[in-house]
């Protein structure tokens, strides 16, 4: 079946500097690959998304690129804030099979410091 | 667009009694989704809906919880009997149309405590 896998938080880091939240993938079929964010109290937001190999996603000064070849969905972003303190999910949706619900992983958090 | 709307948005109730959480999706969407968020699970997905039809309830816990959707516009998630386990915040979320690619929109949960 469909999975995915996320580092574990929390993630704490000083404001600018470098983020990576590591995501790996395991699904049938050709999925499309999501980053969701959810702050304090809300529900998640799409963040960005890619829909196929090599396709990169970006939003808000984040990226994440779509590698088949290592199934993975890492998030970066280079210079982060205290306002992107929130939770990270990376998420998939398999075009083929998996129908229209997507897979979520666990979510990492991340905290970030003056 | 006034987004997903749920209420209420915490909900504290005790052991045995009905629960019932309410969603009204973002008008034009045809997929509502009914999620379930704990710290030991993370999200889960509890059922879906097409065109108000319930396409797959397989995440659904038990039979004490159900769902239905009477028309476009309005979803509701029912628990009876409550337990302390089922103590989750509970999202709702649509979408527009349902192929791989399409983005949910959440609404911002039900906090449903259950002593």
């Amino acid at each position: 079946g469909n999975s995915v896998t996320q580092m574990e938080g929390p993630v704490t880091l000083s404001e600018e500097a470098f983020l990576t939240i590591n995501c790996t993938y395991t699904a049938t079929g050709y999925p499309s690959l999501f980053w969701y964010v959810q702050y304090p109290g809300e529900g998640l937001q799409l963040l960005l998304k890619a829909t196929k190999a090599d396709d990169k996603g970006s939003n808000k000064g984040f990226e994440a690129t779509y590698r088949k070849e290592t199934t993975s969905f890492h998030l970066e972003k280079g210079s982060v804030q205290v306002s992107d303190s929130a939770v990270y999910f990376c998420a998939l949706s398999a075009v083929r099979g998996g129908g229209n619900k997507l897979t979520f992983g666990t979510g990492t958090q991340l905290k970030v410091e003056l | 667009d006034a987004g997903v709307i749920q209420s209420p948005r915490h909900e504290v109730t005790e052991m045995g009694q009905e629960v019932t959480l309410r969603c009204k999706p973002i008008s034009g969407h045809d997929y509502l989704f009914w999620y379930r968020q704990t710290m030991m699970r993370g999200l889960e997905l509890l059922i879906y809906f097409n065109n108000n039809v319930p396409i797959d309830d397989s995440g659904m816990p038990e039979d004490r919880f159900s769902a239905k959707m009477p028309n476009a516009s309005f979803s509701t998630l029912k628990i009876q009997p409550s337990e302390p386990r089922d103590s989750a915040v509970y999202f709702c979320a649509s979408s527009s149309w349902g192929l791989g690619n399409s983005p949910l929109h959440f609404g911002n949960g039900t906090r449903l405590t259950v002593t």
